[in-house]
């Protein structure tokens, strides 16, 4: 079975500062981790993903996010956030191979860009 | 390419009353998924379709939810009765081949009073 930890629940950063969003999975198999934004009133929309191959990721709106298997992590990062990126934040590992299986969310982390 | 849709987006409902949840998946995505989350929680998932068939209900309270998805298109998620354990957002998403990509509808979010 597989488990997400977000660390924060919630992460007050002003404009223009760096953030980091903590995650860390536990699982008994391969995993492929995600990270999914959710705006206010939307539904949830894939941020960034790690399937196989570079364990950095990035996503088209600067964010990037690094599998440390050693670790059992997976960070999201940015070096400069914006007003726009205030959000839920939700971490969240899929433990099968067939590429349809369930995603285990974390609780999520609430960000707040403070102008 | 149209998104997952769903409806209604919002339901207020008293408990023990029954409610339903409507579901179009994006087209030609054969695996279809509904997702509870509770307030301050992430999405715990309910049930998984794979086309019209069930491939995981282990965490769907049977003796009061029940969904099904006809034609392997739509899909509809029932509660009777409600409890107001209940109330929580709703959420659908597709995905479609071997890709680990799902996409997510905007939710239904359920009162309980």
């Amino acid at each position: 079975a597989q488990s997400v930890t977000q660390l924060d629940s919630q992460v007050p950063v002003f404009e223009e500062a760096p953030v980091e969003l903590r995650c860390n999975y536990s699982s008994s198999v391969s995993v492929y981790l995600f990270w999914y934004v959710q705006y206010p009133n939307q539904g949830l929309q894939l941020l960034l993903k790690y399937l196989s191959g570079s364990t950095l990721v990035e996503s088209i709106n600067g964010f990037e996010a690094e599998f440390n298997k050693s670790q059992t992590s997976f960070h999201l990062r940015k070096p400069s956030v914006h007003i726009s990126d205030t959000a839920e934040y939700f971490c969240a590992v899929s433990g099968g191979s067939s590429g349809n299986t369930p995603l285990v969310f974390g609780k999520g982390t609430r960000l707040s860009v403070i102008a | 390419e149209a998104g997952v849709a769903q409806s209604p987006r919002y339901k207020i409902i008293e408990k023990r009353q029954s409610v339903a949840f409507w579901c179009n998946p994006i087209s030609g995505h054969a695996t279809l998924y509904w997702y509870q989350q509770i307030l301050g929680q992430g999405p715990k998932l309910l049930i998984q379709f794979q086309n019209n068939g069930v491939v995981d209900d282990s965490q769907l309270p049977k003796d009061r939810f029940s969904a099904e998805r006809l034609k392997g298109v739509d899909s509809t998620l029932k509660i009777q009765p409600a409890k107001l354990e209940d109330s929580a957002v709703y959420l659908c998403a597709s995905s479609f081949g071997t890709n680990y990509e799902q996409y997510f509808g905007p939710g239904t979010r359920l009162t309980v009073t």
